[in-house]
Parts: C-alpha cells; structure tokens; sequence
C-alpha cells in the first residue's frame, strides 16, 4: 500500500511566479491536510479537504494561496506570486474516512525554495 | 488557546540511556495527542499516540504518559539507540486538524 506521494520534491522559483504542489493521498484515504514548515520550526496547519470540498481554510493565508482536491487527481496547493518568506518546506497529511480514525499520515513533503 | 509547548528544544542521550521530551497544551477540546518522529529531508512519521482517556501507552520502547488535570503529556524512549537520533515532535488534534509543538532534536551517543 503505497503511502502519500507529494510531487515535485524540490521547487526552485523566483520571485513572482506561481508554484503548484501536489499530493496524492493514501489509498482509501478521503481525508487531505496540508502543513507547511519554516526552517527549525514545527509544522503548521494550513487547510484541510475533502474530495471536492474545502472543510477548514483557518491556517491558509488571505492572498496568493489557494488549494483543492477534485474529484478525480492529486489534491493541489497553489502558490501565486510566491515571495522569499514563502520558502518553506510543505507538507500533505492523509486520514481515513472514518470518524472514529484521528491518524494522519505525512508525505515526504516539498520543499519550495524561492529566489 | 491553540499552541503546544514542547521541550527541551534538544537533548542529548547515552546510548541505552532514557529520552524524556515533555509538553503541555491549554486547550481543552484536543482529543488526540500523537508524537511523530521526522528525520531530515523527510516527512514526520507517526510514532505512537494517546486518547486523553488514557493515562499511559507503551509500545516496544516508546512510552506515553499523558496527565490530564495537568495538560501535560510525555514521551519516553527506553534503551536509546543511535537510530533514535531524529527530532520528535508532539502534537494535540481538535477539530481534525494538528497542533505542532516546536520539536526537540534528539541525538543519541554511542
């Protein structure tokens, strides 16, 4: 059972351009988180969804930073216009369906780096 | 409140040593707590986590103890080993989503 695939692994842009990060979740997994973590600190919270449905935007950024997961393919973060202190390293979390289930479970994560 | 206070911030251990790594939460309404371990250039992995209606959890090496009166929850890793050395992160979830604490970069020394 394959776990969370994130792709790319490594984003190099410069200043101005839009980065797309991807993630696809675990089999069987409906539930997607994305975290992003700044350099020696923890992951934060930055959106939570469900197939085709935004469920908790709180930790997303007002501007420039928006997210989905359609019906069919990866869940995708989108970055507009990304900026130095968007460098960071990103992180996709999947969960189960089932309420009773709290596990989320991390992908390697992308580690974006702007010039 | 929503934060998760983890320390110490690192530590070093002797190899069969015990690693203790401490945090404490202000929110009520957590209801998960999980400990991940994450080595660098690469995602945090689930480790080993707690129900608040439990006071303890061990598997193999890796113990939680959690106290809920206090807000407080505890990682210990008995039997240090140098393939230990990572950095361990705690966590507190409500409403699906995590908290992080800050981490605490663990070194064993062989």
């Amino acid at each position: 059972n394959a776990g969370v695939m994130q792709n790319p692994r490594h984003l190099v842009r410069r200043r101005g351009q839009e980065a797309r990060l991807r993630c696809s979740p675990m089999k069987g997994h409906s539930h997607v988180y994305w975290y992003r973590q700044l350099p020696e600190e923890g992951l934060k919270f930055m959106v939570y969804l469900q197939k085709e449905n935004i469920i908790d935007e709180s930790g997303m950024p007002k501007e420039r930073f928006s997210a989905e997961f359609p019906k069919e393919g990866p869940s995708i973060l989108r970055i507009q216009q990304v900026v130095r202190g968007d460098s960071a390293a990103y992180f996709c979390a999947s969960s189960p369906l089932s309420s009773t289930t709290y596990e989320q479970y991390f992908g390697p994560g992308t580690r974006l780096t702007v010039t | 409140q929503q934060q998760v206070k983890q320390s110490p911030q690192s530590l070093i251990v002797q190899k069969g040593g015990i690693s203790i790594i401490n945090c404490a939460y202000e929110n009520t309404a957590f209801d998960y707590f999980p400990w991940y371990q994450q080595f660098p250039g690469k995602g945090p992995a689930l480790l080993i986590a707690i129900r608040p209606d439990v006071s303890e959890k061990k598997e193999g090496r890796f113990t939680i103890s959690f106290n809920k009166s206090a807000k407080q929850f505890s990682l210990h890793i008995m039997d240090s080993q140098p393939g230990d050395s990572a950095t361990y992160f705690c966590a507190a979830q409500g409403a699906q989503k995590l908290v992080f604490g800050q981490g605490t970069r663990l070194t064993i020394n062989p």
